[in-house]
């Protein structure tokens, strides 16, 4: 199992830019989740999707958006980046059963210059 | 809204002393607190966790305690050794995780530990 991937690791965007991280798990998890890690501000949740088919916005979605292609995929799209969005962004995953556990990607460093 | 605050953001101890690091939560409905480890570079990993209706959980070196009265918990951490520097965050389950999983994360510790 290759647990949880994301590409690019490293990305440098000027600003009005548009991307799209992809991530992709082989765990079979039902849940799926965006973060981004920021010095000083731990982990925030940007989008998550609870379930194949359904997403839904977290703390920071602003300039955001996602979309669950399908069980194993969850893509997050920035349209216009911003200096604002230079961050490390996290992907991870949890079977959305029994577990609270989640797993994480290895993560995408962007920078918006 | 609710807020997961962890203490202290850094923290510094010789080899073999123990590391306490502190988080509080505001959402009473929180039932599942979860403490991440991450290294320098790597992603963050699970090390230890605890459900509302256990006081405390140990795994070797590390353990972890919950007052669910006060809305905090501790991870404690014995014997350190240069292998646990890095930077840990702690995290707490929202009203409805059951379903959507969230979680909220303390802004996290950096633990160095001299050798």
């Amino acid at each position: 199992n290759a647990g949880v991937t994301q590409t690019p690791k490293f990305q440098v965007l000027k600003t009005g830019q548009s991307m799209t991280l992809q991530c992709a798990q082989d765990m079979n998890h039902n849940s799926m989740y965006w973060y981004r890690q920021d010095p000083g501000m731990g982990l925030r949740l940007i989008y998550y999707s609870a379930s194949e088919g359904t997403t839904d916005k977290g703390e920071v979605p602003n300039g955001y958006n996602v979309s669950r292609l399908n069980k194993r995929e969850f893509s997050l799209r920035l349209e216009s980046a911003a200096p604002s969005q230079t961050s490390v962004y996290f992907c991870a995953s949890r079977t959305g059963t029994s577990s609270y556990e989640q797993y994480f990607g290895p993560g995408t460093r962007l920078t918006v210059t | 809204g609710e807020n997961v605050e962890q203490h202290p953001s850094t923290l510094s101890v010789q080899e073999g002393d123990s590391a306490v690091i502190k988080c509080t939560y505001s959402d009473s409905a929180s039932n599942y607190f979860p403490w991440y480890k991450q290294e320098l570079g790597k992603r963050p990993q699970l090390i230890i966790d605890i459900r509302s209706n256990v006081g405390e959980k140990k795994d070797q070196r590390i353990a972890v305690t919950l007052n669910k009265t006060a809305k905090h918990f501790s991870l404690h951490i014995t014997e350190t050794q240069p292998e646990d520097s890095a930077v840990y965050f702690c995290a707490a389950s929202t009203s409805g995780s059951s379903n959507t999983g969230k979680l909220i994360f303390g802004q996290g510790t950096t633990l160095q530990v001299k050798p």
